[in-house]
């Protein structure tokens, strides 16, 4: 089946700097990949999607970048806020299916 | 905004029982999925329902699994026979159509003793 894996399980930064959460993903079909942010207990909230025509799109302090040739997908968040803190899943979708496959998760802790 | 609801949000239940939880996907909505998570792990994938029908599923959806729009907009999930590895958080979600985005709901947290 697919592979999608995250770089580092954990990350923590102080607050107003700014973060960059990374996921790989192995399905050189995937096409379509959304960032989910999972506050405890739950479910995951969308927070911005890309599609594999696009290699960079922004949103409100979020950016994700996506670069197709080394099956990597990152999420910035500008001026990180102590709300911020979460698990963060990359979740992909190809052509060959509706389904979704998520990652492992990044919990992010903003130290203030 | 719209949402996608479930209930219960918590339900312990015995071993070899019958379970069933509910949803309601964003009204406008077409495609209805069910995931779970194990705690501590990530979110996988069980099935998607389109059009009345199951139109994907994942190995763990096996025969003890099922899924049915009873009316105009309930989606359920039936576990028939629990077991304890059946314990998890069960996140219904929606999609307007094919490989849009996915909304989640704030899941059911099954506890199988």
């Amino acid at each position: 089946g697919e592979s999608v894996g995250l770089h580092l399980p954990t990350l923590s930064v102080q607050e107003g700097d700014n973060s960059i959460i990374n996921c790989a993903y192995s399905n050189s079909a995937s096409d379509y990949f959304i960032w989910y942010k999972q506050e405890s207990g739950k479910g995951p909230q969308f927070i911005i999607d890309i599609r594999s025509n696009m290699d960079k799109r922004q949103g409100q302090r979020v950016t994700v970048l996506l670069n197709k040739t080394v099956k990597h997908l990152s999420l910035q968040i500008a001026a990180t806020q102590p709300g911020d803190s979460a698990v963060y899943f990359c979740a992909e979708s190809s052509n060959t299916g509706n389904q979704f496959y998520f990652g492992t998760g990044t919990s992010l802790t903003v130290i203030p | 905004e719209p949402e996608v609801t479930q209930t219960p949000s918590h339900q312990v239940t015995q071993m070899g029982q019958e379970v069933i939880l509910r949803c309601v996907p964003i009204s406008n909505h077409l495609y209805f999925y069910w995931y779970r998570q194990i705690l501590g792990q990530k979110v996988e994938f069980l099935v998607s329902f389109y059009n009345n029908e199951i139109s994907e599923k994942s190995e763990i959806f096996d025969d003890q699994f099922s899924v049915e729009r009873p009316d105009g907009s309930n989606f359920t999930l039936k576990i028939r026979s629990t077991k304890l590895e059946d314990s998890a958080m069960y996140f219904c979600a929606s999609s307007q159509g094919v490989r849009n985005t996915i909304y989640f709901g704030e899941g059911s947290w099954l506890t199988v003793v």
